[in-house]
């Protein structure tokens, strides 16, 4: 597609359950990256992708949380045994070559809700 | 730590008019990138302007320009002729490279709302 596509829009989860957010990124584009942003805050690095690999997964908060880029496209973030402090829009982000060489393009984000 | 602060959590502005958004950052690093993006509530970022370290002069993007005062690392954004449009949040960006990595680290963001 023309941009960046997050897949679902919405989810809303209970406590305790498995989920998995897609980021279809522009087509041709190497750099992937994840946000989480937090009601009234700026959102926070994740997990960085150059390629199928994670150059930099030092944002991810715990084991929980986990990413693959197995084809150097399609991104899945997956969260293991949600809590209510993941509640969150998930953005996610892509890139020619990486943030310092071009402009990150945003999608519209994912909107977890952990009830 | 390399860290951004938006100081002002809110600002109003009529149409037309001059508005401009504060931004400072800490690195001890020579050469970063620095930006400011848009966050209309369809919660898609939007690249506003971007600004090299490296470079004097002021990036300038029609409407948009900075005041980037490297010595004092304040990075503002001023926002002329504002229209109904440029309502939104805006987030100031610092771009952080260590080893193999390049990530942005953003501010908390600063509410404008331009009124008619």
């Amino acid at each position: 597609g023309a941009g960046v596509s997050q897949t679902p829009s919405n989810k809303v989860t209970e406590k305790g359950k498995y989920v998995e957010l897609r980021c279809d990124p522009i087509s041709g584009h190497t750099a992937l990256y994840w946000y989480r942003q937090s009601l009234g805050q700026g959102p926070e690095f994740l997990i960085y992708f150059q390629g199928t690999g994670a150059a930099d997964d030092s944002g991810l908060p715990n084991d929980r949380f986990f990413a693959v880029r197995p084809e150097g496209s399609v991104s899945t973030l997956k969260i293991q045994r949600t809590e209510r402090g993941d509640s969150a829009v998930y953005l996610c982000a892509s890139s020619k070559r990486g943030a310092g060489s071009g402009e990150l393009f945003f999608g519209e984000g994912s909107r977890l809700t952990v009830l | 730590a390399q860290t951004v602060t938006q100081s002002q959590p809110e600002m109003s502005v009529q149409e037309a008019e001059t508005v401009t958004l504060s931004c400072t950052y800490d690195t001890s690093e020579n050469n970063y990138y620095l930006f400011w993006y848009k966050q209309p509530p369809s919660r898609q970022m939007i690249l506003v302007i971007r600004q090299e370290a490296y470079k004097q002069q002021n990036a300038t993007e029609n409407r948009f320009s900075v005041n980037f005062q490297k010595a004092a690392k304040s990075f503002s954004l001023k926002i002329s002729d504002s229209q109904l449009g440029d309502t939104a949040m805006y987030f100031c960006a610092f771009m952080l490279k260590q080893g193999g990595s390049e990530k942005l680290v953003f501010g908390k963001g600063m509410k404008l709302t331009v009124n008619p």
